[in-house]
């Protein structure tokens, strides 16, 4: 079964650190891929989207991607963390074939403290 | 404003009552789709809908219903709530390629209790 893995629950770092968020899936292809982020009490917001080609994708905030197929990962980086950045991330990935085309699915989230 | 609704926002029921969840959209899109969130759990699709009359099941579908009967709607129904959907709904939606939906356009959620 198609199955997303962010195996850090909750990630604490230090304001202007260095951030990366981890993000396997469970697929033999080369699927949709989104990051999306929620801040308490809110709805959720794309920070960005892999469909193909290049691997390295930019979103918004500063936030990066890369897809690596090799490791069927995803995970998402930023260069220096804002306090505004703590919230809750999630990976998700869309199943592109058989039975279940067009099913999405989401990991469990890792929350982001970050330390003033 | 292009955007999801989602109707009420919250809800505070018993168990056994029927009840609907509204959603619309006003983009235009093919796809939509049903989610709970619950903590530690991440987000859950429940139904999704890649067309007008067309449905299919989600990872949690059992206790739900939904339809798709125009475009811009895709209602929610709990038949007999019970506790254990207790939780916070989310609709989405968003185009739809080939290889499946894009990105999704979430509503702001629908936080229920049932009691």
């Amino acid at each position: 079964a198609q199955s997303v893995t962010q195996p850090d629950i909750h990630i604490t770092v230090s304001e202007g650190a260095s951030l990366e968020l981890r993000c396997n899936y469970s697929y033999g292809a080369t699927p949709y891929l989104f990051w999306y982020v929620q801040s308490p009490g809110q709805g959720l917001q794309l920070l960005l989207k892999y469909f193909s080609g290049d691997t390295l994708v930019q979103g918004i905030k500063g936030f990066e991607a890369e897809f690596k197929r090799s490791q069927s990962s995803f995970n998402l980086r930023k260069p220096s963390v804002h306090w505004s950045d703590a919230a809750e991330y999630f990976c998700a990935v869309v199943n592109d074939r058989g039975s279940t085309l067009g099913r999405l699915y989401f990991g469990r989230g890792t929350q982001l403290t970050v330390w003033p | 404003e292009a955007q999801v609704t989602q109707n009420p926002r919250y809800l505070i029921t018993v168990t056994g009552k029927k009840l609907t969840v509204t959603c619309s959209q006003n983009m235009n899109h093919e796809y939509m789709s049903w989610y709970r969130q619950d903590p530690g759990l991440g987000l859950r699709q429940i139904y999704y809908s890649m067309n007008v009359e067309v449905t299919d099941k989600g990872d949690v579908p059992e206790g739900y219903k939904v339809s798709r009967k125009e475009k811009r709607n895709f209602p929610l129904i709990l038949e007999s709530p019970s506790p254990n959907q207790t939780s916070l709904y989310f609709c989405a939606s968003s185009l739809l390629s080939q290889k499946g939906p894009y990105e999704q356009y979430f509503g702001p959620g629908t936080r229920l209790t049932v009691t």
